[in-house]
């Protein structure tokens, strides 16, 4: 059984553009979560996606979105990048939302340079 | 909302026990705790879960105490291949963000 994929796992912008990045889950699961990792703060909740409905949102300005298509796959958006922006960005699947059981799978994450 | 509280980083020797602590003194009787580790330049994978009751699988065991603020990660003999970021989360069953919350986690060194 295929793991998450994320695409791509490099890419460097420049401040003022803007980026997608793309998560394809396991199949059959139908939640992806997005979280943005660096060294200063850790591991932290973007937003989470289900049934192509976006359920619960992290703390994270508008420049950040997010959309799930109906094959479960999803894509985030950052628009205007900021250097602050660079960071790893991993993607999760699970077969249920929000739920005690729901263990989360992890891509390998997609790294991020604003220069 | 549901927090945890880990040790930046903790040290073992290999091929002993280890005990990674993680305090919620905020959780409610919905919320379970998740043990998810991140080894380097790999994105996080699950460990162990549990609400209540002490739970083991082939990868750790996990110790809840009776208030269920406080719980022990237990790796019953480390090996070089788990030193990792250990994170402990909360995740309430009804669903809601804080529940995917991971913070820092508590970066585990083995010696050989």
């Amino acid at each position: 059984k295929a793991g998450v994929t994320q695409t791509p796992r490099y890419l460097i912008k420049t401040r003022g553009q803007q980026v997608t990045l793309s998560c394809s889950p396991i199949s059959g699961h139908r939640s992806v979560s997005w979280y943005q990792q660096t060294p200063g703060q850790g591991l932290q909740f973007l937003f989470e996606y289900f049934s192509e409905t976006q359920r619960n949102k992290g703390n994270f300005p508008g420049r950040f979105s997010g959309r799930q298509f109906s094959n479960s796959r999803s894509e985030m958006n950052v628009s205007t990048l900021e250097l602050g922006d660079s960071a790893l960005y991993l993607c999760a699947s699970s077969p249920t939302s929000g739920r005690h059981t729901g263990e989360l799978f992890f891509g390998e994450g997609s790294r991020l340079t604003v220069l | 909302d549901a927090k945890t509280t880990q040790p930046n980083s903790m040290e073992s020797n290999e091929e002993e026990p280890v005990h990674l602590p993680c305090n919620h003194s905020t959780i409610s009787g919905t919320d379970y705790i998740h043990w998810y580790r991140q080894l380097p330049s790999q994105g996080p994978e699950y460990v162990i879960h549990g609400l209540t009751s002490n739970v083991n699988n082939r990868m750790a065991s996990l110790a809840i105490a009776e208030d269920r603020k406080s719980s022990t990660l237990i790796l019953h003999r480390a090996t070089l291949r788990d030193a990792a970021v250990y994170y402990c989360i909360l995740r309430p069953s009804g669903g809601g963000a804080d529940g995917l919350t991971f913070g820092k986690g508590t970066h585990l060194i083995i010696q050989p």
